[in-house]
Parts: structure tokens; C-alpha cells; sequence
């Protein structure tokens, strides 16, 4: 149990265009989701909480408007990268959180997605 | 706020050696600790995680790690490594909120 996908695993644009990712709890429902960036060799850094039916929570220094999120249903989160340039290139995941939002509640994190801004 | 410190970003056993990954944590409040591990271009796996509940917490794999607060460290080991455990380790807490801080990351390799 407790599985999260994203879509596409791999994807290269050009710069300047539009990219969005999914992400989806496969058997549960997750009211509250997160996406991180992540880069080579480093440790994940909290880009945003993506709550079901609200605006998304950007941390400190995450463009909301370059990096919108959408959280329309209790399975799906979308991350929209917009007018990607290279340095926007990185591995993101996302994860998700059963149930209500609590102290300690487990997230269960997608397989990532590898995005290339050439 | 609250923050984890892995020591050593990479570590290197034999198989069948003992795996000792060390991580202290700071927190003004009883934190919940988490460790996730990462295969090559994959998301991340909970290991175990530690909620107050008993302080020595078991997880998948054969891995286990003790919650010690007067040192306020939350150590992951496995008596014997096998050559699958080759990936990253990330240790994590959380304290009032449902938010995650990761350590740095420690690489393991295991030597046959």
C-alpha cells in the first residue's frame, strides 16, 4: 500500500516552455502532498505543500509564479514548471501524506521525475 | 527550528560487516525522526521512523535504529550489510508540523 506515481519520469523541453509533472497516490487518498527539487549528490529541499482544494504553500524563495501547483482532488498534484530555462533542470519529487496532516504522519514519496531544459 | 546532521557523506563496508549511519538531530521540542533510503534515480523509501513510541525502532531490511535523547542522536545500523543496501541514506525530522527537514544524505557502498 501507500504508492505515489509521477508523470513523466524523464522529460526534456526547450527553453522557454511549459512542462508539467503529476503526482498521484495510487490506493489512498492524501490530503496533503509536497514537491521537492533535488539535486545531484545533494538532499531534498522542500519546494512547496500542495493542499487539496487550497492555494499551495511555497517555501521561502520558490517562485510561486515560475512553479505552480494545482492540487485538484484527493490523489492528484500537478507541479507546472513555467518557461523552463536550464537552470531549472533537476530531479523533483513528490510525496504524499494519508489521512489528515499530523505530527509524524509517514510520506510516501513518488519515483521522481528527471527534468532537462535545453 | 529543527534540523539533522548526517556525519560522514559517504560510507564503506564489506559485506556482511556491520552498516552504521549516524544522525543527530536538533529540536527545542520531542521530534519525530524518520530515515528514508534512495536507489539511483528513485524516490525515496521509508526505512523506519521514530513517533515516542519505543525508543529502539525496527524497519525493513533488517535495518533498526535508537532514538537516544540525551544525545540527541538517531543512529540507523544493520549487523550485516548485503550488497542491495548499496544506495543513499537520508535522515529526517519533523517537529510541530507535518513538514520534513533531511539531512545532507550518506552514500553507501558496499565492498564484496
Amino acid at each position: 500500500g501507500a504508492v505515489v506515481s509521477q508523470h513523466p519520469s524523464r522529460v526534456i523541453c526547450k527553453s522557454g516552455t511549459s512542462v508539467k509533472i503529476e503526482c498521484r497516490s495510487l490506493d489512498f487518498q492524501a490530503t496533503t502532498m509536497f514537491w521537492y527539487r533535488q539535486f545531484p549528490k545533494k538532499s531534498l529541499m522542500l519546494m512547496a505543500t500542495s493542499n487539496e482544494g487550497s492555494k499551495a504553500t511555497y517555501e521561502q524563495g520558490v517562485e510561486k509564479d515560475k512553479f505552480l501547483i494545482n492540487h485538484a482532488s484527493l490523489t492528484l498534484s500537478t507541479l507546472t514548471v513555467t518557461s523552463a530555462h536550464p537552470e531549472d533542470s533537476s530531479f523533483y519529487i513528490c510525496s504524499a501524506q494519508p489521512g489528515h496532516r499530523g505530527q509524524g504522519e509517514t510520506q510516501y514519496f513518488g519515483p521522481g521525475t528527471r527534468l532537462l531544459v535545453l | 527550528a529543527q534540523s539533522v546532521t548526517q556525519l560522514g557523506s559517504h560510507v564503506s563496508v564489506s559485506e556482511g560487516a556491520l552498516v552504521l549511519l549516524r544522525c543527530n538531530y536538533s529540536s527545542s521540542v520531542p521530534p519525530y525522526l524518520f530515515w528514508y533510503v534512495q536507489y539511483p534515480n528513485q524516490g525515496l523509501q521509508l526505512l523506519l521512523k521514530y513517533t515516542s513510541a519505543a525508543t529502539l525502532v525496527k524497519g525493513i531490511n533488517g535495518f533498526e535504529a535508537e532514538f537516544k535523547k540525551s544525545e540527541t542522536s538517531f543512529h540507523l545500523t544493520k549487523p550485516s550489510a548485503h550488497m542491495s543496501d548499496a544506495a543513499e541514506y537520508f535522515c529526517a525530522v519533523s517537529v510541530n508540523d507535518y513538514k520534513l527537514s533531511f539531512g545532507a544524505g550518506t552514500t553507501v557502498t558496499v565492498r564484496a
